[in-house]
């Protein structure tokens, strides 16, 4: 049964360019997490998706990000016009059912020039 | 004041030693607990959950106390490989299971 696989591992972006994270749960696991961890922080919720369902966004910047987990596929973090501020290590969790315990991804460390 | 504190680190211990880490929480109505270890800024891996009895999982006892909103860590005989950030992590009701995560103590266990 294969973890939670996070793709691509390592991502450098210019500014303005634009950040797709892709995130694959584990087998039978139909809640997702996205979380972030800038340098030298904790790690910080971010958005919270069901199957074509935003449950919670309540952690997402109100600008520039968005997450989607669509009925056929991996889920997405996407950051348009990247800034130097976004660069940190974005870890995808799911789990079974809420309430659950979490399973991480490896994480996309992005890095922003 | 932060939604999760913990002991701020780093702890230098022995090999073989034991060692405490604790664990602070604001908000009473949290529902679920857990300790997760990252090394070197890897994923978060989850090392035990924590419930209000009180469980062990080899050398690794985890203890809840609801009344003080307080969780500790406990690991016994230390070895070279238990070195990592162990995190203190919460999980809210009625907040669709996303988790808060404290800062993090990091252990360095030295031969």
């Amino acid at each position: 049964n294969a973890g939670v696989m996070q793709n691509p591992r390592h991502l450098v972006r210019r500014r303005g360019q634009e950040a797709r994270l892709r995130c694959s749960p584990m087998k039978g696991h139909s809640h997702v997490y996205w979380y972030r961890q800038l340098p030298e922080e904790g790690l910080k919720f971010m958005v919270y998706l069901q199957k074509e369902n935003i449950i919670d966004e309540s952690g997402m910047p109100k600008e520039r990000f968005s997450a989607e987990f669509p009925k056929e596929g991996p889920s997405i973090l996407r950051i348009q016009q990247v800034v130097r501020g976004d660069s940190a290590a974005y870890f995808c969790a799911s789990s079974p059912s809420q309430g659950n315990e979490q399973f991480f991804g490896p994480g996309t460390r992005l890095t922003v020039l | 004041r932060k939604e999760v504190e913990q002991d701020p680190g780093p702890f230098n211990v022995p090999e073989g030693a034991t060692v405490a880490f604790n664990c602070t929480y604001s908000n009473s109505a949290s529902q679920s607990f857990f300790w997760y270890r990252q090394d070197c800024r890897k994923e978060p891996k989850l090392l035990m959950s924590v419930y209000s009895s009180g469980n062990e999982d080899g050398r690794f006892t985890a203890q809840l106390n609801r009344a003080s909103q307080y969780i500790s860590l406990l690991i016994r005989d230390s070895k070279l490989s238990d070195s990592a950030t162990y995190l203190c992590v919460v999980n809210l009701p009625n907040q669709g299971g996303k988790l808060i995560f404290g800062q993090g103590t990091e252990l360095s266990v030295k031969p």
